[in-house]
C-alpha cells in the first residue's frame, strides 16, 4: 500500500499568487516526520519544511507553510507569493521507524510521486 | 551551496567497468544514505549507514556495494551494471539524534549512464 500519496502530477500558478500542493500519508508509527522537498531540474533535493507527529502547531519557513490535518492524514504545502524560481518538482516525504534484524531501529524516508509546479509570469 | 558533496557529477560506464561514486559531508552527521532516482520518479532508498555501519539494505543487487570508510565519507562501488541501472544517484546525510525528526540533507547527485 502506498504510504505517501500526491494526487497532483502537475500544477500551474501565476507569479505572486499562492498555491497549495496536496499530500496524504498513511502510517501506524506513532512517531513520524513529514517533510517537503523541492527538486529543480538540476537534480538537487532541497529540504523545505518539516513537521513531526508530536508537534502541535503547523510549521512555517518563509514563504512555505505546512498544514497537517492528522484526522485526514493530510500534509499540504502552501507556497505564498509564488516566484518563477519556484518552478520545480515538489516531493512530500514521510519518515518512519524501521525495525532492524539486529534488534535496533533506523529511520526510513519514503517519498511521494511528486508534483511538478510551473509558475507562469 | 549544498553541504553534501558528490563526485563525479556525471558518469558514463560500460557494463564491464568498475567505478565508484563518492559522497562527503562535514556536518557531523552520523547517518548517511544512498538513493536511486529514475527519471520522473521519486527517489528510492538503497542503503542506510548509521555510525559507519550498514543498517538498512533495501534488497539492492550485489552489483552495488556501499562502503562507509569514516563518518564523513560514503562510497558506492559499481560493478557489472546493467543499462536499467542508469539513474540519478543521490547521497544524503542526517543527524541520528532526535528520532525521525531530522531532515535528510542531499547532495546534487551523480547522473549515471550505463552503456
Amino acid at each position: 500500500a502506498q504510504k505517501i500519496t500526491q494526487t497532483q502530477p502537475g500544477m500551474f500558478v501565476q507569479e505572486k499568487e499562492a498555491v497549495t500542493l496536496d499530500c496524504t500519508y498513511d502510517t501506524s508509527d506513532p512517531s513520524y516526520g513529514l517533510f517537503w522537498y523541492k527538486q529543480p531540474s538540476s537534480g538537487e533535493m532541497i529540504f523545505l519544511i518539516y513537521q513531526g507527529s508530536y508537534d502541535q502547531q503547523n510549521a512555517t519557513e518563509g514563504r512555505y507553510s505546512l498544514y497537517v490535518h492528522k484526522a485526514r492524514k493530510s500534509a499540504n504545502l502552501v507556497i505564498s507569493a509564488s516566484q518563477l524560481g519556484d518552478s520545480a518538482m515538489y516531493f512530500c516525504a514521510m519518515r518512519e521507524t524501521k525495525a532492524l534484524n539486529s534488534g535496533g531501529s533506523n529511520y526510513k524516508l519514503t517519498f511521494g510521486k511528486g508534483t511538478l509546479l510551473t509558475v507562469n509570469p | 551551496d549544498t553541504e553534501v558533496t558528490q563526485t563525479p557529477k556525471h558518469l558514463v560506464m560500460g557494463m564491464t567497468n568498475k567505478k565508484s561514486l563518492k559522497c562527503e559531508q562535514h556536518m557531523g552527521h552520523r547517518a548517511m544514505y544512498w538513493y536511486k532516482q529514475k527519471a520522473k520518479k521519486p527517489p528510492e532508498l538503497m542503503f542506510v549507514y548509521s555510525y559507519e555501519k550498514l543498517s538498512i539494505n533495501e534488497s539492492v543487487p550485489s552489483r552495488f556495494s556501499p562502503e562507509c570508510p569514516n563518518s564523513s565519507l560514503l562510497n558506492l562501488h559499481l560493478h557489472a551494471l546493467q543499462p536499467e541501472d542508469s539513474a540519478l544517484y543521490l547521497c544524503a546525510s542526517s543527524q541520528t539524534r532526535g528520532g525521525g525528526t531530522s531532515p535528510l540533507h542531499f547532495g546534487n547527485g551523480t547522473r549515471l549512464t550505463v552503456t
